[in-house]
């Protein structure tokens, strides 16, 4: 049974330009979130999808959208790239409570 | 004062020790509790999840105490492959979203 899958592994993009990030949940799981983690911190939650809609909504502004399929996967997009972007993005899937990761892409703007 | 605050440590150990970490928490209508586990550049994984009643799971117990907003976890006789970074996590009542703290880093030296 394959777990949490995230595409690419790792990217690089210049300040300005736009990424989309790729999430296929853990079998038989109906949820996606997805949280930033910069170095040294803690993941911060984005927001959380659900029945293809955006169920929540953490701190973070409009740059930040998302998309879940009726496949339960989905997508994170980030436009108008800042330095301060650069970090590990993770998603989430989750049926109930808990919430099992993916291993996350790495993206490094410059 | 942040939502989820623990000691960034680094803990070094002998192997063989019992360690100790501690975590408080800003909101007091939070529901759940975990304890999450992140090694070097992975993502996070679920440790255990953390009762009112406290609960033990072999060499790890984790206990919470509500009236002081602060949660624990205990490792006895540590092994050279719990050295990860111990990330304390939370829920808020009506929320889907995990709050993490910025995680305590363990090292456990032969």
């Amino acid at each position: 049974d394959a777990g949490v899958t995230q595409s690419p592994t790792h990217l690089i993009k210049t300040r300005g330009q736009q990424v989309t990030l790729r999430c296929s949940p853990k079998s038989g799981h109906d949820t996606v979130s997805w949280y930033q983690q910069a170095l040294g911190q803690g993941p911060q939650f984005i927001f959380q999808y659900y029945e293809e809609e955006e169920r929540q909504r953490g701190n973070f502004p409009d740059r930040f959208s998302g998309h879940q399929f009726p496949n339960y996967s989905s997508e994170l997009n980030v436009n108008a790239l800042l330095l301060g972007d650069s970090a590990l993005y993770l998603c989430a899937s989750s049926f109930a409570e808990t919430q099992y990761f993916g291993p996350g892409t790495r993206l490094l703007v410059l | 004062r942040k939502e989820v605050e623990q000691d960034p440590g680094p803990f070094n150990v002998p192997e063989g020790a019992t360690v100790a970490f501690n975590c408080t928490y800003s909101n007091s209508a939070s529901q759940s509790f975990f304890w999450y586990r992140q090694d070097c550049r992975k993502e996070p994984k679920l440790l255990m999840s953390v009762y009112s009643s406290g609960n033990e799971d072999g060499r790890f117990t984790a206990q919470l105490n509500r009236a002081s907003q602060y949660i624990s976890l205990l490792i006895r006789d540590s092994k050279l492959s719990d050295s990860a970074t111990y990330l304390c996590v939370v829920r808020g009542a009506g929320s889907y979203q995990l709050t993490f703290g910025k995680g305590t880093k363990l090292s456990v030296i032969p």
